[in-house]
């Protein structure tokens, strides 16, 4: 079954302490992307890769980390997390390499709680 | 960059009648916009997409309209279900090919 998994779905941890969201996709896809969503303001992007070893920034950046070493595999990095950082990440790849030539495909959501 | 606008935030509507959600985007020379459908728990999913050649898509009981002068674009459900209760997103790619998303709309079909 084509997919994106992330793992895990469910985290509650403390401030500073590291964290990888783990996210895998069994389609070949090319572009791969981290979201997040909070009320109110939508799904933003955080990194996304257009291929192995081919990294950049989107909206919010700030205290994440990302790496792309293989194509199916696209991990999110907290180094520090802090509470601000609460919020509901997702994962999504794309056959295409913009957006508009493609449909996103979304993992079921991680949701981080950093006391 | 692209800003997307997207009312309202919650919509409730009696099984069986019509929803419409709107959005409005800034960048004149977006070409493509998807909308996603998020049920509870899991992640956003394409329903229904339209490029900026075309005025108006039609899937079964959803549609997509887009006035490219207004720079508006909205979804209709016809004749909805309970199963359509989820939140929409909107989204449109700017002049880099990025795609930006609506804030949502959280639509809720009361039996």
């Amino acid at each position: 079954e084509a997919q994106v998994t992330q793992n895990p779905r469910y985290l509650i941890t403390v401030t500073g302490k590291k964290l990888t969201v783990t996210c895998s996709q069994n389609m070949n896809h090319e572009y791969m992307s981290w979201y997040r969503q909070d009320p109110g303001l939508g799904l933003r992007q955080i990194y996304y890769s257009m291929n192995v070893e081919v990294t950049d920034k989107g909206d919010v950046p700030e205290g994440y980390k990302v790496s792309r070493k293989e194509k199916r595999n696209f991990p999110l990095i907290l180094e520090s997390p802090s509470p601000n950082q609460t919020s509901l990440y997702f994962c999504a790849s794309s056959p295409g390499l913009t957006l508009n030539t493609g449909e996103l495909f979304f993992g079921e959501g991680s949701r981080l709680t950093v006391l | 960059g692209e800003n997307v606008e997207q009312h309202p935030s919650t919509l409730s509507v009696q099984e069986g009648d019509s929803a419409v959600i709107k959005c409005t985007y800034s960048d004149s020379a977006s070409n493509y916009f998807p909308w996603y459908k998020q049920e509870l728990g899991k992640g956003p999913q394409l329903i229904i997409d339209i490029r900026s050649n075309v005025g108006e898509k039609k899937d079964q009981r959803i549609a997509v309209t887009l006035n490219k002068t207004a720079k508006h674009f909205s979804l209709h459900i016809t004749e909805t279900q309970p199963e359509d209760s989820a939140v929409y997103f909107c989204a449109a790619t700017d002049s880099w090919g990025k795609l930006q998303f609506g804030a949502g709309t959280q639509v809720v079909v009361t039996p």
